[in-house]
């Protein structure tokens, strides 16, 4: 298994412009969550999704953001219009929840995104 | 409020020497920890869990429910060992769980 694949692996652009990012969970994980990682705040949890349902949203910073899950085995999160501030790692993390078992997430490489 | 708290944002030891990050928990239930590990410019990768109870690398961490603390610790530091450590456990609501990250621990091992 290629594990939790993410696209672009770097985006740079120019603020005001839309920025989407890909992501797709490890085939046979339900659960899929975004984080985006900046030094200031650490590792936040943006959104999570199970079995392509939005769960909790309550970590996405405003409107501007927004994450669909239109199957199983796709998830984007979109920032539209970007601002410098949304600079950061942004993480894709996937994990097989079975309700009384705790499996551990696993993470894609990450995109880099760069806001100028 | 549930959090995860990681006193020391910096950590820097020589080669060889023992090593111990800090981890506090606060969660009403029962938690599911986990220990996890981000290498320069690597995606991040679990490095162990408290319920597998296990030694990963030479680092362990033991769940101490009394003091809502689970600190990874290694006898001997090795230059390699130099990365990002996050503590976190698992919150669950409803009919899904999500984890709840500390702010990170970089752990830099000096020759």
């Amino acid at each position: 298994d290629a594990g939790v694949i993410q696209s672009p692996r770097h985006e740079v652009t120019e603020m005001g412009q839309e920025v989407t990012l890909r992501c797709k969970p490890i085939s046979g994980h339900n659960s899929l969550f975004w984080y985006r990682q900046t030094m200031m705040r650490g590792l936040e949890l943006l959104i999570y999704f199970n079995n392509n349902v939005p769960i909790d949203d309550s970590g996405m910073p405003e409107d501007r953001f927004s994450a669909k899950m239109p199957n199983a085995s796709f998830s984007t999160l979109k920032i539209q219009p970007s601002e410098p501030r949304d600079s950061a790692v942004y993480f894709c993390a996937s994990s097989l929840y079975q309700g009384s078992s705790n499996q551990p997430q696993h993470f894609g490489d990450g995109t880099r995104l760069s806001i100028l | 409020a549930q959090r995860v708290t990681q006193p020391e944002k910096l950590l820097s030891v020589f080669k060889g020497a023992p090593v111990e990050l800090k981890c506090n928990y606060s969660y009403s239930g029962s938690p599911e920890l986990f220990w996890y590990v981000q290498y320069s410019r690597q995606r991040l990768q679990l490095l162990l869990r408290h319920i597998s109870r296990e030694s990963i690398k030479g680092f362990t961490a033991d769940l101490n429910k009394g003091e809502t603390s689970f600190h990874l610790k290694k006898p001997f530091a090795q230059e390699e060992d130099s990365a990002m450590y996050y503590c976190a456990f698992t919150r669950r609501q409803g009919g899904s769980e999500k984890l709840v990250f500390g702010k990170g621990t970089k752990l830099t091992v000096n020759p």
